[in-house]
């Protein structure tokens, strides 16, 4: 079964300033996706970013950029010039090779990001 | 945007009852997930539908647990009779086939 290791509970960082949520995770494929999820305190899942293994270019969205080591099992987000609308919980989630009958996700743990003004 | 749309966001009820939780799917989409989140903890997965069956369910979807496609537009999760432990925030998303995945926005469910 696949794992997804969020190995920093909680970081913290000032506004403006650039922070990386570190993803490890772990599987025996080489055709998946892997996605980083924002979760505010109302808890609605709001996607930040996607990254398709068999794309070598890291995938960025405006602030927020990945950093895919598909050999080491690594998938790192990193935000940058943040702000306080950037507090929430990332969760960092692997999704099965696609197959006709399923899709699902497998999640990380978390790590609560705080944004000290 | 189309959305995932769930009902309700919020509901509470007595252990040893059964709730039904509602979620409108986005129109095109063919796969249908239930996940669970209790609170302070990781999204865990649930149940996957394909084609009017389950085509995945986790250790966690016990007997209690079923899901249902009863029209061409909702998918429902009932649990059957409920217990403390089942408080949680439950996600609907829904799928196409190597594309968008869209989460609904949850329905918060308190066991009392």
């Amino acid at each position: 079964a696949q794992t997804v290791t969020q190995s920093q509970p909680e970081m913290s960082v000032q506004e403006a300033e650039t922070v990386t949520l570190s993803c490890t995770y772990d599987t025996s494929e080489s055709d998946y996706y892997l996605f980083w999820y924002k979760q505010p305190p109302s808890r609605q899942m709001i996607l930040v970013i996607r990254q398709e293994a068999y794309k070598q270019q890291n995938a960025t969205e405006n602030r927020f950029s990945v950093n895919f080591q598909k050999a080491a099992k690594s998938f790192s987000l990193k935000i940058s010039d943040s702000q306080l609308g950037d507090a929430a919980m990332y969760f960092c989630a692997y999704r099965s090779p696609p197959e006709f009958r399923n899709e699902k996700l497998t999640f990380g743990t978390g790590t609560r990001l705080t944004i000290i003004p | 945007e189309p959305e995932v749309t769930q009902t309700p966001s919020h509901q509470v009820t007595q252990m040893g009852q059964e709730v039904i939780l509602r979620c409108v799917p986005i129109s095109n989409h063919l796969y249908f997930y239930w996940y669970r989140q209790i609170l302070g903890q990781k999204v865990e997965f649930l149940v996957s539908f394909y084609n009017n069956e389950i085509s995945e369910k986790s250790e966690i979807f016990d007997d209690q647990f079923s899901v249902e496609r009863p029209d061409g537009s909702n998918f429902t999760l009932k649990i059957r009779s409920t217990k403390l432990e089942d408080s949680a925030m439950y996600f609907c998303a829904s799928s196409v086939y190597r594309g968008g995945y869209t989460f609904g926005s949850g329905t918060r469910l308190t066991v009392v």
